[in-house]
């Protein structure tokens, strides 16, 4: 079964500084990938997904996410963190090909200091 | 054009004591999803359920737990006899039937917080 593996728990970073969250993928299959934000207290929010086609996906409130097939990975960047990114960023894929839920990584809490 | 509802958003039971929690989907998304969230833990997926229909109940705890999607009505998690190990977040998310299975983006609601006292 396919599954996502996030480096780090735990980021904090500068505002205005760089956002960079790390997601890696188990499968040799090219999968489809997403990333989820939550603020807290709340649901899971949809920051962006690599279905087909461009490899670098943008995505809402800035971010974006490069698919890279030899390296396995789908990392979350923003150029310059906001005070309000502040949150817990999950990435996630389906278990195998056709299903339709989603299996999610253990997420990491980004801080941004001012 | 609401969201996904979820409710209660806080439901505070005592051990032994039964839970309900409930999911009504996104207008025209046909699929459930259940997942769990405990403290500084992610998500674990629950169950994955159609109307009438439990499509995979892997993640599904063998006991107490149940889940339904009734013909009418939201989809309902019910855990019965509840113990303080189920104190945690739960999420329910919905899609609609795609053409383009995997691919399909979940859509979460805010979340029931069940704290077992």
């Amino acid at each position: 079964a396919q599954s996502v593996t996030q480096l780090g728990s735990h980021v904090s970073v500068s505002e205005g500084a760089l956002v960079l969250l790390r997601c890696n993928y188990s499968s040799s299959v090219p999968p489809y990938l997403f990333w989820y934000v939550q603020y807290p207290n709340q649901g899971l929010q949809l920051l962006l997904k690599y279905t087909t086609g461009a490899t670098l996906v943008k995505g809402i409130n800035g971010f974006e996410a490069e698919f890279k097939k030899s390296e396995t990975s789908f990392h979350l960047t923003k150029p310059s963190a906001h005070m309000s990114d502040a949150a817990e960023y999950f990435c996630a894929v389906p278990p195998h090909q056709g299903a339709q839920k989603l299996v999610f990584g253990q997420g990491t809490r980004l801080t941004i200091n001012p | 054009n609401a969201g996904v509802m979820q409710n209660p958003r806080h439901l505070v039971r005592r051990r032994g004591q039964e839970a309900r929690l409930r999911c009504s989907p996104m207008k025209g998304h046909s699929h459930v999803y259940w997942y769990r969230q405990l403290p500084e833990e992610g998500l674990k997926f629950m169950v994955y359920l159609q109307k009438e229909n439990i499509i995979d109940e892997s993640g599904m705890p063998k006991e107490r737990f149940s889940a339904e999607f009734p013909k009418e009505g939201p989809s309902i998690l019910r855990i019965q006899q509840v113990v303080r190990g189920d104190s945690a977040a739960y999420f329910c998310a919905s899609s609609p039937l795609g053409r383009n299975s995997g691919a399909n983006v979940l859509t979460f609601g805010a979340g029931s917080r069940l704290t077992v006292l």
